[in-house]
């Protein structure tokens, strides 16, 4: 069983379209996150959501929209997408929250790879 | 902003030597943690330590950690081949309110056979 699975791995479109990514993990983590790793591999938190409440959001444009319908998933929605979105998407999830009193490691999806077009 | 910067970006070296990588840091933390991305992947989660901890081995690995000079390192002893991959350092910051792991630029270690 794969811990924390996001699909698609592979999104082609144009720009101005609407796309999702869709994460979940069965790890019974309270946290999880969205990263973006640029084409120079530079990794950034976008978002952070712990039991469905979000904690961070770390000045992503409000075309980015993440949804958490319980803890087990957090879904990202993109709106009027640009060529600048073009990275690769990971989720990730760790028991407690970083700087709480037991932040452990983060396990995380293998990324979703979008490119606008 | 960005916390840690791992030194060197690229390191390429022979099957059997030893690879070390370094990475600072500009604020005070928690822990430290090591994470590896192998091409094409996700990153996979090698070693924490914490801020009161100075040196901590897992296998072939070993991490140290100076806060007085915000550095740590990463040493993989004995690389194999299959130790090529992305290393990336994360440090969780423990100023008030801030509530990420934030993760440097990585270093790429190329292991030849």
């Amino acid at each position: 069983d794969t811990a924390v699975s996001q699909t698609p791995k592979y999104l082609v479109t144009q720009m101005g379209n609407d796309k999702s990514i869709k994460c979940e993990q069965n790890l019974g983590h309270d946290t999880m996150y969205w990263y973006k790793q640029d084409s120079k591999k530079f990794l950034k938190i976008m978002f952070s959501y712990n039991n469905k409440e979000l904690i961070i959001n770390e000045t992503v444009p409000n075309r980015f929209s993440p949804k958490s319908p319980d803890k087990a998933h957090l879904n990202l929605h993109i709106n009027s997408l640009e060529l600048g979105d073009s990275a690769v998407y990971f989720c990730a999830s760790s028991q407690g929250r970083a700087g709480g009193p037991y932040t452990g490691e983060l396990f995380f999806g293998e990324g979703s790879r979008l490119t606008v077009l | 902003s960005q916390q840690g910067e791992e030194d060197p970006q690229a390191l390429s070296i022979q099957e059997g030597e030893n690879a070390t990588m370094n990475c600072s840091y500009k604020t005070s933390i928690n822990n430290l943690q090591w994470y590896r991305q192998n091409s094409g992947r996700g990153l996979v989660h090698l070693i924490l330590i914490r801020s009161n901890e100075r040196e901590k081995h897992s296998g072939r690995l070993r991490v140290t950690l100076d806060t007085s000079k915000k550095s740590s390192s990463l040493l993989i002893t004995a690389s194999r081949a299959a130790d090529t991959a992305s290393y990336f350092c994360a440090t969780d910051p423990s100023q008030g309110g801030s509530e990420k792991l934030v993760f440097g630029k990585g270093t790429k270690l190329t292991v030849n056979p």
